[in-house]
């Protein structure tokens, strides 16, 4: 009965890799998000998508492609790897507008080598 | 610029020592403020919205309230369960997302 769920839960990968963090949420609800946390554990906005269209990059590297298939899922695709992506990346989400509150996954733990 | 800024960075309180978070915001029209609670290796956990000045919400040992330029979560006689970092966020007006600040580590002793 997961409502936000990511995988993988880790992944450790050399710098240029590309690889794939997937995000599914069976809340019914009609936008999703993706947020990075560094290791100071600020939380910061990466992409955000209602009804699996895209309405906020907030100046994210061209290296990172979000994908929604459907509005319950959305996926994150990372090419050419660095080291300053090493981080915990959160899906969430929420019905509609930002005074919605949004629901988190457990983050996928990133480390680049 | 639309900022949010907690303090302390870090709390540690005895067991049954009530104490309170700050949750200090400057946004254009505020449409809300969320409180999350996030343990180690975990996501953010919602605990309360709040809409409007002078509203309260409890939840066990937790009370949030808010004024025109600040939250705060009062947590009365704290258990060690009660350790977590508790975060603070509000939404941006225009704008669908969620500004977050840097949290409070909390640790409640035995």
């Amino acid at each position: 009965d997961t409502a936000v769920s990511q995988t993988p839960k880790y992944l450790v990968t050399q710098m240029g890799n590309d690889k794939s963090i997937k995000c599914e949420q069976n809340l019914g609800h009609d936008t999703m998000y993706w947020y990075k946390q560094d290791s100071k554990k600020f939380l910061k906005i990466m992409f955000s998508y209602n009804n699996k269209e895209l309405i906020i990059n907030e100046t994210v590297p061209n290296r990172f492609s979000p994908k929604s298939p459907d509005k319950a899922h959305l996926n994150l695709h990372i090419n050419s790897l660095e080291l300053g992506d090493s981080a915990v990346y959160f899906c969430a989400s929420s019905h509609g507008t930002s005074n919605q509150p949004q629901h988190f996954g457990d983050g996928t733990r990133l480390s680049i080598l | 610029e639309d900022q949010v800024t907690q303090s302390p960075e870090a709390l540690r309180l005895q067991e049954g020592e009530s104490s309170s978070l700050n949750c200090s915001y400057t946004v254009s029209g505020l449409r809300g403020l969320f409180w999350y609670r996030q343990d180690p290796g975990k996501g953010p956990e919602f605990l309360f919205t709040l809409y409007s000045a002078g509203e309260e919400k409890e939840k066990e040992r937790l009370k949030a309230t808010l004024t025109k330029k600040e939250s705060f979560l009062h947590i009365t006689a704290p258990k060690p369960e009660d350790s977590a970092t508790y975060l603070c966020a509000v939404p941006i007006q225009g704008a669908q997302k969620l500004v977050f600040g840097q949290g409070t580590r909390l640790t409640i002793n035995p």
